[in-house]
């Protein structure tokens, strides 16, 4: 057990519509980094907040926002799904700031969502 | 930029024997590497880092990984695979900052 935890941790929706993904760090992580995991694209960085402000952004839709909030959780918010957009999407958390050079990321076990 | 390539999609081996999942990388400077595991339906979990000090990394559950620069390899080991080991797994290099590139990722199947 990574510690993150994530919900849901399966969703179907259909295309046009919005949906909501949630993630909890590890206690005490200030970082929250958001990946999608699609048989096409591989593992691709969406966006990292440290202590509720957006550190780096990857390759995030426009369709797609996040936030962290004081407590340290946080959001990804989906919108106008299409198809394309049905993926794993993985939080991760670490305790410091950049969290690439030490590379340890704890991931949760990912929310699959289904957009039909 | 930096980047990494899995030369193997898929590897199979049968148990007891050993592990080599390969890995190239490509980055303009010192790069920090790491070998993630993704076990069917779970998150993925840190192996093992390499972090300019020693070019052999010893990592979790007996595998290795060797960081050779003239070859720009970082390739995975392990003398003998057990069932357990059975899952995917990624090759990563750092962007030096905050985002991690992942390989495509090889899929490990043991056979009995």
């Amino acid at each position: 057990d990574s510690g993150v935890t994530q919900t849901p941790k399966h969703l179907i929706t259909a295309t046009g519509q919005r949906v909501t993904l949630r993630c909890s760090p590890r206690s005490g992580d200030l970082s929250v980094y958001w990946y999608q995991q699609s048989l096409d694209q591989g593992l691709q960085f969406l966006i990292q907040y440290y202590n509720g402000e957006e550190r780096a952004k990857g390759n995030i839709l426009e369709r797609f926002s996040a936030q962290q909030f004081p407590d340290l959780h946080s959001e990804l918010n989906l919108s106008s799904l299409e198809l394309g957009d049905s993926a794993l999407y993985f939080c991760a958390s670490s305790s410091r700031k950049s969290g690439g050079n030490t590379g340890e990321l704890f991931f949760g076990e990912g929310s699959r969502l289904t957009v039909l | 930029a930096q980047s990494v390539t899995q030369l193997d999609s898929h590897v199979s081996v049968s148990e007891g024997t050993p592990v080599l999942l390969r890995c190239n990388y490509s980055s303009s400077y010192s790069p920090s590497l790491f070998w993630y595991v993704q076990h069917p339906n779970k998150g993925l979990q840190l192996l093992l880092k390499y972090t300019s000090a020693a070019t052999l990394v010893k990592g979790i559950n007996g595998f290795e990984a060797e960081f050779k620069k003239s070859e720009t390899s970082f390739h995975l080991t392990k003398p003998s695979a057990h069932m357990s080991d059975a899952a995917e797994y990624f090759c990563v290099v750092s962007d030096g900052g905050n985002k991690l590139v992942f390989g495509a990722g090889t899929i490990l199947r043991v056979k009995s």
